[in-house]
C-alpha cells in the first residue's frame, strides 16, 4: 500500500499525559498537512510542512501542540498535557503540487 | 477569515436520481476547489477537484464552478445507496493549505 500511513489508528490516553502521533506520506510528496477533525465538522488546519521544513501553523495551535518532519520524510505530532478538549480525529495528507492532497486513515484520540 | 459553507443536511435522494450539493467560499483568492467523500468514521477521500470556471466531468460525478458567484458543486448522476457518506468542500488558501467546509451529509434511499 502506497498510501498515505497513520499510527497509532486509535490513541486513549489519560487528562495531562503527553501523546505522539506519526504520519508517513507518499513517498515522493513534498507537503504535508496535519488536520484535525471533531465530530460533524469539517476537517480544521492545524500546520503544513514542505520537506522539512513548516511553512504555516493555525493561530488554533496552541503551544501544547508540536509537529516535526525530519529529512522531508515521515512527520510527528505530539500533543503535551492532553486535555479533554483534544479528543478528535487527527489527519495528515500530503501532496506533490498544490492540487491534490490525499488523506490517510487517521488517529482517533480519546482523552479520559 | 475565509470560510466554506455547506449545508449540512441530510440531503435524502431516491436511489437512480442526481444528488446536488452545493458550497460557497468567501474569499475570491481561492483557485481551487476539491470534493472530498467521506463514510462514517473514515477519513476523507479525493473524488475530484475543479479550478477553472464551467463543468468538469468524471464518470457518475460532475463537478461545477463559478467564481464570480464565489459558487462550487457536485452532482452525482445515478446515485446509489453506496454513494451515502459526507461530501466536504474544501478550497485551497492561495496554495498553502485547504480549509473545509462542515460536510454536507448525503442519504440515497433505495
Amino acid at each position: 500500500d502506497t498510501g498515505v500511513s497513520q499510527n497509532p489508528r486509535h490513541k486513549i490516553t489519560k487528562r495531562g499525559q503527553n501523546v505522539t502521533f506519526r504520519c508517513d506520506p507518499i513517498s515522493e510528496h513534498n507537503r504535508l498537512y496535519w488536520y484535525r477533525q471533531t465530530l460533524g465538522q469539517g476537517p480544521e488546519f492545524l500546520t503544513y510542512f514542505q520537506n522539512e521544513a513548516q511553512l504555516e501553523k493555525s493561530r488554533l495551535l496552541s503551544d501544547r501542540f508540536s509537529a516535526e518532519r525530519p529529512k522531508g520524510s515521515f512527520s510527528t505530532l505530539e500533543i503535551q498535557r492532553t486535555e479533554q478538549g483534544d479528543s478528535a480525529m487527527y489527519l495528515c495528507a500530503s501532496s506533490s503540487r498544490q492540487i491534490e492532497a490525499f488523506f490517510g486513515q487517521g488517529t482517533r484520540l480519546t482523552v479520559v | 477569515q475565509k470560510e466554506v459553507e455547506q449545508n449540512s443536511g441530510p440531503l435524502s435522494v431516491p436511489e437512480g436520481a442526481i444528488a446536488s450539493l452545493n458550497c460557497t467560499y468567501s474569499d475570491r483568492g481561492s483557485q481551487s476547489f476539491f470534493w472530498y467523500r467521506q463514510y462514517s468514521g473514515k477519513s476523507p477521500e479525493l473524488i475530484m477537484f475543479i479550478y477553472s470556471n464551467g463543468d468538469k466531468e468524471d464518470g457518475r460525478f460532475t463537478a461545477q464552478l463559478n467564481k464570480a458567484s464565489q459558487y462550487v458543486s457536485l452532482l452525482i448522476r445515478d446515485s446509489q445507496p453506496s454513494d451515502s457518506a459526507t461530501y466536504l468542500c474544501a478550497g485551497d488558501n492561495y496554495g498553502q493549505n485547504f480549509v473545509f467546509g462542515p460536510g454536507t451529509r448525503l442519504s440515497v434511499l433505495p
